[in-house]
């Protein structure tokens, strides 16, 4: 078990610019997770998937974000024509049954 | 909506005394309660959760939650700090085992030696 991790660790992009950003799960978990935490603040649910199927998306998730997980293990989140507002740590999480583990997150900044 | 609210933004304590954080959430059936640290740059790892049964939870380095129902509260604590505690600390609610996090907005902890 080599727990959740994502890469790269940090982003640094111009205004405009797409970004992707990819996450491995612990092997097994079939829940992942994406969170989004800014400074000061906790996380904030993204996007959810069970497997390969996105099952859920929040309202903050806006047209500019796309996640996908082929194949039900790792995932990625892509952000286009990013704006300074994006600039946030992205967390990936995975479970099977109970708790979440979280990985390192990534930390974006767009400039 | 459930929603959690950590009405410290900010804690300093010294290498010794006790800690207790509080958090107190909103939810209107039987939540999942976690507690998470974040150390700076870092991701979160998980101190405890409550699922049911005893309401006093014990979790790793030290840390101990109390869930009362009626005050929809599930307080952290530990009885003597150690300058490693110090960090940032998040309470969340779930609607069930295994399902999305609604977290507070986090108490950092500051340790005097």
């Amino acid at each position: 078990d080599t727990g959740v991790s994502q890469d790269p660790r940090h982003k640094i992009t111009k205004r405009g610019q797409n970004v992707t950003f990819r996450c491995d799960p612990i092997s097994e978990h079939n829940r992942l997770y994406w969170y989004r935490q800014t400074l000061g603040q906790g996380p904030e649910f993204l996007t959810y998937f069970q497997n390969e199927a996105q099952l859920e998306k929040s309202r903050l998730l806006s047209d500019r974000f796309s996640a996908e997980r082929p194949k039900g293990s790792f995932s990625t989140l892509e952000i286009q024509r990013t704006e300074q507002g994006d600039s946030a740590m992205y967390l990936c999480a995975s479970n099977r049954y109970t708790e979440a583990f979280f990985g390192q997150g990534t930390r974006l900044t767009v400039v | 909506a459930q929603s959690v609210t950590q009405p410290d933004i900010h804690i300093t304590v010294s290498e010794g005394a006790s800690l207790e954080l509080r958090c107190n959430y909103s939810y209107g059936a039987t939540p999942y309660l976690f507690w998470y640290v974040q150390s700076p740059g870092q991701g979160l790892q998980l101190l405890l959760k409550y699922f049911s049964g005893d309401t006093l939870v014990q979790g790793i380095k030290g840390f101990e939650a109390e869930f009362k129902r009626s005050q929809s509260s599930f307080n952290l604590r530990k009885p003597s700090v150690h300058w490693s505690d110090a960090a940032e600390y998040f309470c969340a609610v779930g609607a069930a085992a295994g399902n999305k996090l609604t977290f507070g907005g986090g108490t950092r902890v500051l340790v005097k030696p």
